[in-house]
């Protein structure tokens, strides 16, 4: 079965400071994978996904992530923090064929002035 | 385009009773999935309609049911609610066509307590 692994449960910066959320999957064969985020009283949004195709993807709000097979990653980065990212963030997987996505259990982002 | 609605917002039932939660998609989407998030177990996936059939299915007991409506609204029923079914339940639409690629987008999500 598919899942995802984000390491650090809290990740906290300084506004400017890069942001580095970890993601890894477990798959027999490339998935679909996707960065969420919630803010306190919200349902998800998507940042960015992978499919096909270029392995680093760019997402809104200046966030961005790299697919890399070979090391089952899926990274979320943004070069500078600024303090309306302070969310909780959510990396998922999909199979193939399936709407349905499965979580990992989140990194809540703090970003301190 | 308006996106996913959800109602109600918040609700607050007791134990053993039943409730109704709605949720209306993306005009023309015909997929709607359900997920729970609670703190203990995160994210979980509960049902996925499309075209008013039952497409897949989570691990939850037979207490949690849905339906879909011809128009694309869905519905899920929990009935003889437990004090663990507090939760956020979100609902999530695509057009369901494009497999697991398809962004799903959620809605605000209906906040349950069972008291």
């Amino acid at each position: 079965a598919q899942s995802v692994t984000q390491l650090g449960s809290h990740v906290s910066v300084s506004e400017g400071a890069l942001v580095l959320l970890r993601c890894n999957y477990s798959s027999s064969v490339p998935p679909y994978l996707f960065w969420y985020v919630q803010y306190p009283n919200q349902g998800l949004q998507l940042l960015l996904k992978y499919t096909t195709g270029a392995t680093l993807v760019k997402g809104i709000n200046g966030f961005e992530a790299e697919f890399k097979k070979s090391e089952t990653s899926f990274h979320l980065t943004k070069p500078s923090a600024h303090m309306s990212d302070a969310a909780e963030y959510f990396c998922a997987v999909s199979d193939t064929g399936f709407q349905k996505l499965v979580f990992g259990t989140g990194t809540r982002l703090l970003v301190s002035p | 385009k308006a996106g996913v609605t959800q109602t109600p917002r918040y609700l607050i039932k007791t134990r053993g009773q039943q409730v109704t939660l709605s949720c209306s998609p993306i005009s023309g989407h015909r997929s709607v999935s359900w997920y729970q998030q609670t703190p203990g177990q995160g994210l979980q996936f509960l049902f996925e309609y499309f075209s008013e059939t039952q497409r897949n299915k989570g691990n939850f007991p037979g207490r949690f049911s849905g339906r879909q409506f011809s128009n694309s609204r869905s519905e899920m029923n929990v009935s003889t609610l437990e004090l663990g079914d507090s939760a956020l339940y979100l609902c999530a639409s695509s057009t369901g066509t494009s497999g697991g690629s398809e962004t799903q987008y959620f809605g605000p999500g209906t906040r349950l307590l069972v008291l």
